[in-house]
């Protein structure tokens, strides 16, 4: 299986302060049709998972331009521009690209400081 | 707007049966790979199974084959995941999702917990 590495586990953040999350993928997510599937999720406190970013870059619909995702191969981040206390919460990362079964990073629980 | 809404979780023995069943709308089902994946405080978030557009194949995770079985029922716009045999390390919540490689939406979830 893919083992995907997230750092840091913890993140402690201020209001309006920038914040980043590394994930590692242990294969390149590079897949035979050219794109690279990697995911990123935001789990809010007692809520299900919600996608915020998919192939690598691209935010889904009604996610706040503060979240960027970049990165190819095997290195990938995913940037807050300025925390709001609204982004409490656990950042997942994901790959899509090799099966049998999709593998998700550990998670990164961003709290405010 | 898109919704899967899960049902059927609740408390079962250790090698006891249930059956998780999804209820989608807002979109064309039957055009959709869906999957179920699963979140256990020891173990994060797992990958259980995804079926195909039109049931043509099925695939899951070790630790479940032979015991789980995914389906859908494309007229009625339902996915469903047979969990027999449980065991204490599938105590969870269970995600209906849509889609496999780029999941999104989630359902809010079912709580499975295997215990005596």
């Amino acid at each position: 299986d893919v083992v995907m590495t997230q750092s840091p586990l913890s993140l402690p953040v201020t209001l309006g302060q920038p914040a980043s999350i590394s994930c590692r993928s242990s294969q390149s997510l590079v897949y035979s049709d050219g794109n690279t599937y990697l995911n990123w999720f935001q789990q809010r406190p007692g809520q299900s998972p919600r996608r915020l970013i998919y192939k690598v870059s691209n935010r889904d619909s009604g996610v706040p331009d503060r979240f960027s995702g970049s990165g190819s191969g095997t290195d990938f981040t995913l940037k807050i521009s300025r925390v709001e206390a609204e982004d409490v919460g656990i950042y997942y990362c994901m790959q899509g690209t090799h099966w049998p079964l999709y593998t998700f990073g550990q998670g990164t629980k961003l709290e405010i400081k | 707007q898109v919704q899967l809404v899960e049902s059927g979780g609740g408390l079962v023995k250790p090698g006891g049966s249930l059956r998780l069943s999804c209820a989608a709308s807002g979109f064309i089902f039957s055009d959709y790979y869906m999957s179920w994946i699963r979140q256990s405080p020891g173990k994060g978030l797992e990958w259980v199974s995804v079926i195909s557009r039109g049931s043509s194949y099925t695939l899951y995770a070790d630790s479940v084959k032979g015991r789980f079985t995914i389906s859908r029922d494309d007229a009625k716009n339902s996915l469903y995941l047979q969990m027999n045999n449980l065991r204490g390390d599938d105590t969870a919540v269970y995600y209906c999702v849509r889609g496999s490689r780029e999941p999104d939406p989630w359902g809010q979830g079912t709580l499975v917990t295997v215990s005596s």
